[in-house]
């Protein structure tokens, strides 16, 4: 069954510290790629997608995610965090086909000030 | 910046009650779709809906569940007979497109449901 792994479930930062959250994904055929994140007491929000072209993809605050097929991975990053990203994130994973997205079990990330 | 309503916010329930959360996806999307997160565990995929019939749905979603777009704004999930495990946050989404096609899902800011 296809699934999607997010090997960090908590993470703690200080400010500026340079940030790597992994996302692995287990189907092999076209995937569309998705990391969501959820600011404490929001909604889930799109960070960023991968559907096609340039591997490395450029979202909104400053993240970045690379996709990289022979890895089945796509590892968000982000240079130097900041106290307001703290939040949960999600890697999401869709089938090309499917209307669904299926999501991994999330990353607590917390930033100290 | 439009965006999914989800009503009610938390609703404490008794075991074997039917409960039935609403939402009202962005107006021009056409794809809806219900989520829930367990607390602690992923956010998992329970139905999708495309004009006016589920076009997924995962095990999850058993005959206890059911959807519904009663009006042209509308989306419904009813559980007819809640279960203790049932006790999560229902995520509703939308999309403007489906399939191939599929870009962002546009996330409500859910539905706590707790049952007792």
């Amino acid at each position: 069954a296809q699934s999607v792994s997010q090997h960090n479930h908590h993470v703690i930062l200080s400010e500026a510290a340079s940030l790597e959250l992994g996302c692995n994904y287990s189907y092999g055929g076209t995937v569309n790629l998705f990391w969501y994140v959820q600011y404490p007491g929001q909604h889930l929000q799109l960070l960023l997608k991968y559907f096609s072209g340039d591997p490395l993809v450029k979202g909104i605050k400053g993240f970045e995610a690379e996709f990289i097929k022979s890895k089945f991975s796509f590892n968000l990053r982000k240079p130097s965090v900041q106290w307001s990203d703290t939040a949960e994130y999600f890697c999401a994973v869709k089938k090309n086909r499917d209307d669904k997205i299926i999501f991994g079990k999330g990353t607590r990330l917390h930033i100290l000030p | 910046e439009p965006e999914v309503t989800q009503t009610p916010s938390h609703q404490v329930t008794q075991m074997g009650q039917e409960v039935i959360l609403r939402c009202v996806p962005i107006s021009n999307h056409l794809y809806f779709y219900w989520y829930r997160q367990i607390l602690g565990q992923k956010v998992e995929f329970l139905v999708s809906f495309y004009n006016n019939e589920i076009s997924e749905k995962s095990e999850i979603f058993d005959d206890q569940f059911s959807v519904e777009r009663p009006d042209g704004s509308n989306f419904t999930l009813k559980i007819r007979s809640t279960k203790l495990e049932d006790s999560a946050m229902y995520f509703c989404a939308s999309s403007v497109q489906g399939g191939s096609n599929t870009g962002e899902l546009f996330f409500g800011e859910g539905s706590r449901l707790t049952v007792l």
